[in-house]
């Protein structure tokens, strides 16, 4: 059974500031992997899906890579917005099926 | 684009009633659509996936009785919460894929249900 876990579950950073979320998963046999971001009380925008043959995607101030041999995603934010402040939630997808098994996600927020 | 849309948006409602949530893929068709449900502080569990025309999968330890799913177009799919309890208090959200991209699910905005 896939398990997909996000470390830290919060962090706070200053305005401008580069930071890391992290994203680990059990089973690295994977389709693809996908990065979202949920505001408070909202749905999900997704920002960047990476598939299981690529090695990072980049959307802006976004940069998420995936090693899936370790079993791991990064999502890279460049010079951090009060606008960012949000939860992040990855998502592994697996070959033959649809479902998204999503991660217990990272509160983020940004002080200005 | 691809719009998804969900209504209501939140709903009170007293135990022992049935609720209705609607989704609908505003500027697409959707042959798939999935339920999701997130209890506070927790990550998305998939609930069901629901095909248009046929009979929704549900995820193991899904009440299919108690979470009636119906998917009778390309655009709508209403998930029927049955006899509600406070336990099923959560936040349910819905996504759909086009037809013709089989890669990214899009997500609706959620539909916050409080079981009195």
């Amino acid at each position: 059974k896939q398990e997909v876990t996000q470390i830290p579950a919060a962090l706070s950073v200053p305005e401008g500031e580069n930071l890391v979320l992290n994203c680990s998963f059990t089973d690295s046999a994977i389709y693809n992997l996908q990065w979202f971001r949920q505001d408070p009380g909202k749905g999900l925008t997704s920002l960047l899906l990476i598939q299981s043959s690529q090695r990072e995607q980049t959307s802006g101030r976004l940069n998420a890579s995936l090693d899936k041999s370790s079993g791991r995603s990064t999502l890279y934010i460049a010079a951090s917005q009060p606008g960012d402040s949000a939860t992040y939630l990855c998502a592994v997808r697996h070959f033959g099926n649809e479902k998204l098994t999503f991660g217990t996600g990272t509160r983020l927020t940004i002080i200005p | 684009g691809a719009v998804v849309s969900q209504h209501p948006s939140w709903v009170i409602c007293k135990s022992g009633t049935s609720v209705k949530i609607e989704c609908r893929s505003l500027d697409f068709q959707a042959t798939t659509m999935f339920w999701y449900r997130q209890f506070p502080k927790q990550s998305l569990m998939l609930m069901a996936t629901s095909n248009e025309g046929s009979k929704a999968t549900y995820e193991q330890g899904v009440e299919k009785d108690k979470f009636l799913i119906n998917h009778a177009s390309l655009t709508l799919s209403t998930l029927t919460v049955t006899s509600a309890h406070p336990e099923d208090s959560s936040f349910y959200i819905c996504s759909a894929r086009k037809v013709a991209a089989q890669e990214t699910q899009y997500f609706g905005p959620g539909t916050r249900l409080l079981v009195l």
